[in-house]
């Protein structure tokens, strides 16, 4: 099956910093893949949506200038919390679809990042 | 280690008619479970999750699922499937910082 990978895993900055999260389709192209954050024992919150050479779709509530997302290839997005804060601390996944026909897609997940900011 | 299986990877519904969609977990403490929907072109939608309060949640759109330990099952039902139930769903364990995803059932409803 299609593989999403993530890097890093696991980071950890200091407050004020920014930090990249690369999101990778490793054997398929994808012009969208999406972003996400998850706090412990929370749901998934979707973020954007990343568009491959336009501008990235933010979900209501998700501060642009500070989630910057660049999806500059058909294999790779990322996401750079700018300024990071430890509020900003939590596990952010990305996923990529598959298309299949007749409008079906198949969602591959990465396996996220861990950010925890000091 | 945790761990879940969505039993069907394709369930084909008739409009109308009840809906199962299952999920089996696997986990070493009391973990919180999720379905998410995800559309076409869409981010993955919360449909209901249990963090071990009642264990029959419900949740939008009239879906609910009912947590059974003893069979570490959460399967997901809606008693009348509608057109616009056609989606992929994703059962979701969560134990405290690790998340562990189904691999997603797709949910085809015929007219």
């Amino acid at each position: 099956g299609a593989v999403v990978s993530q890097h890093p895993s696991w980071v950890i900055c200091k407050s004020g910093t920014s930090v990249k999260i690369e999101c990778r389709s490793l054997d398929f192209q994808a012009t969208t893949m999406f972003w996400y954050r998850q706090f412990p024992k929370q749901s998934l919150m979707l973020m954007a949506t990343s568009n491959e050479g336009s501008k990235a779709t933010y979900e209501q509530g998700v501060e642009k200038d500070k989630f910057l997302i660049n999806h500059a290839s058909l294999t790779l997005s990322t996401l750079t919390v700018t300024s990071a804060h430890p509020e900003d601390s939590s596990f952010y996944i990305c996923s990529a679809p598959v298309r299949g026909g007749w409008g079906t897609d198949t969602q591959y997940f990465g396996p996220g990042t861990r950010l925890t900011v000091l | 280690a945790q761990s879940v299986t969505q039993l069907d990877s394709h369930v084909s519904v008739s409009e109308g008619t009840p809906v199962l969609l299952r999920c089996n977990y696997s986990s070493s403490y009391s973990p919180s479970l999720f379905w998410y929907v995800q559309h076409p072109n869409k981010g993955l939608q919360l449909l209901l999750k249990y963090t071990s309060a009642a264990t029959l949640v419900k949740g939008i759109n009239g879906f609910e699922a009912e947590f059974k330990k003893s069979e570490t099952s959460f399967h997901l039902t809606k008693p009348s499937a509608h057109m616009s139930d056609a989606a992929e769903y994703f059962c979701v364990v969560s134990d405290q910082d690790d998340m562990r995803f189904g691999a997603g059932t797709r949910l085809t409803v015929k007219p």
